[in-house]
């Protein structure tokens, strides 16, 4: 079983419209989790970056939110744009030296005029 | 260069031949990560260089994987006798420390897409 569980898949919105991405995640204890974007073709880019005693974080429309007592994260889109349309990835490390990031699968975000 | 540089961007090969992908990552950059990414799979983890030290190998998935770092700056993954399976996209990222240990970000690059035919 993934140890970083994205939902949905895939969601289309129109343009202008909120919308909010979850990740649940397994891992324990974690060190950090990120909130990437994933254009097609190019590599992921960090949006949001929240250690574990981090419980939300802007990043102009972006805003992550992290319980990490339910060991849930949210990443919400305010007035979406066209160009918000990509793979959204959630990503966890755990602490103790240097580690491996565990990718989610992501969630393919297509915004719609 | 400004950001983390792959090539070829994309790479068509038989089956059976071998590839070498290469990574430039950030200039003073000492945290060197190889990822391969399958079509609707999250990133799976190759290989990790961090300085001097001997590169944590425990992602590559065969024998027929290898990857170095010289001079601590370029990469080159090298996959011989590919398979169908090994298509995927091939992405390397560089930090100015372990990820994992701080909250230093990733950085990148665009991958090389590799498809074996």
């Amino acid at each position: 079983k993934n140890q970083v569980e994205q939902s949905p898949q895939s969601l289309i919105i129109l343009e202008g419209k909120n919308c909010t991405l979850q990740c649940n995640y397994t891992v324990s204890p974690f060190s950090n989790l990120r909130w990437y974007k994933q254009d097609t073709g190019r590599g992921p880019v960090s949006l949001t970056i929240m250690t574990f005693s981090e419980n939300t974080k802007s990043n102009g429309r972006y805003t992550a939110t992290l319980d990490a007592d339910t060991k849930q994260s949210s990443l919400h889109i305010t007035a979406s744009q066209l160009s918000d349309s990509a793979s959204y990835i959630c990503v966890v490390s755990a602490p103790g030296g240097y580690n491996k990031l565990i990718f989610g699968a992501g969630t393919r975000l297509a915004v719609h005029p | 260069g400004a950001g983390v540089s792959q090539s070829p961007s994309n790479k068509v090969t038989e089956k059976g031949k071998d590839v070498e992908l290469r990574c430039d990552p950030i200039s003073g950059h000492t945290a060197l990560y190889w990822y391969r990414q399958s079509l609707g799979q999250g990133l799976e983890f190759l290989i990790y260089f961090q300085g001097n030290s001997a590169p944590d190998k425990s992602g590559l998935p065969s024998d027929r994987f290898s990857a170095e770092r010289t001079g601590g700056s370029v990469s080159t993954l090298t996959i011989q006798r590919t398979q169908q399976e090994d298509s995927a996209v091939y992405l390397c990222a560089s930090s100015l420390m372990s990820a994992g240990e701080s909250n230093y970000g990733y950085t990148f690059g665009s991958g090389t897409r590799l498809t074996v035919v």
